[in-house]
């Protein structure tokens, strides 16, 4: 099994650009997640979904925008990048209605706006 | 809202020596309780997690944690720590209700000295 798959693990992007990092699980999971990691605050739930269609903002959304057309895949987008959004980004995904299971990470994509 | 603190930012130990990460949380309603860990330049992965019954749990690589309901809090040890352990530590709690999300301390980073 692959697990959870981001692309790319590496991006450099001007203020004002857009991109779009992906996320695909292969392990059917309905819940999937989207994390920024910055020093010193841990981990901060952006985006979440509950299921394909079903999207719901995190604790830090602004600036982000998520879709859930597949089980397999949740995009997160930046609309237009700005430097306070440099830092690396890592999608989750575990089972939906089990509070209690394992979250599997991504690798990761570090992400800088210059 | 619940909210995890890990009271170490970083922690440094020689090699064969004890260590304790400690970590409190703050809920109104049960929590599961878990301990991340992440090694250089990769993503998370589980290290242990408390659900129920009995306060002491064990993880893998030799890693344990205790649950004490009274002080809030999860601290994780390891008797002896060897080089590989060199990582950040992420405590996290998910409540036992409502939207399922998983919140994060700020994590402590562990540097075995040989």
């Amino acid at each position: 099994n692959a697990g959870v798959t981001q692309t790319p693990k590496f991006q450099v992007l001007k203020t004002g650009q857009s991109m779009t990092l992906q996320c695909a699980q292969d392990m059917n999971h309905e819940y999937m997640s989207w994390y920024r990691q910055d020093p010193g605050m841990g981990l901060r739930l952006i985006h979440y979904s509950v299921g394909a269609g079903i999207t719901d903002q995190g604790e830090v959304p602004n600036g982000y925008n998520v879709s859930r057309s597949t089980t397999e895949d949740f995009p997160l987008r930046l609309l237009s990048a700005a430097p306070s959004q440099t830092s690396v980004y890592f999608c989750a995904s575990s089972k939906a209605g089990h509070w209690n299971t394992e979250a599997f990470f991504g690798q990761g994509t570090r992400l800088t706006v210059v | 809202a619940q909210s995890v603190t890990q009271l170490d930012s970083q922690v440094p130990v020689f090699e064969e020596a004890p260590v304790e990460l400690r970590c409190n949380y703050s809920s109104s309603v049960s929590v599961y309780l878990f301990w991340y860990v992440q090694y250089p330049n990769q993503g998370l992965q589980l290290l242990l997690k408390y659900l129920s019954g009995s306060t002491l749990v064990k993880g893998i690589n030799g890693f344990e944690a205790e649950f004490n309901k009274s002080q809030t809090s999860f601290h994780l040890r390891k008797p002896s720590v060897h080089i590989s352990d060199t990582a950040e530590y992420f405590c996290a709690v998910t409540v036992i209700q409502g939207a399922q999300k998983l919140v994060f301390g700020q994590g402590t980073r562990l540097t075995i000295n040989p």
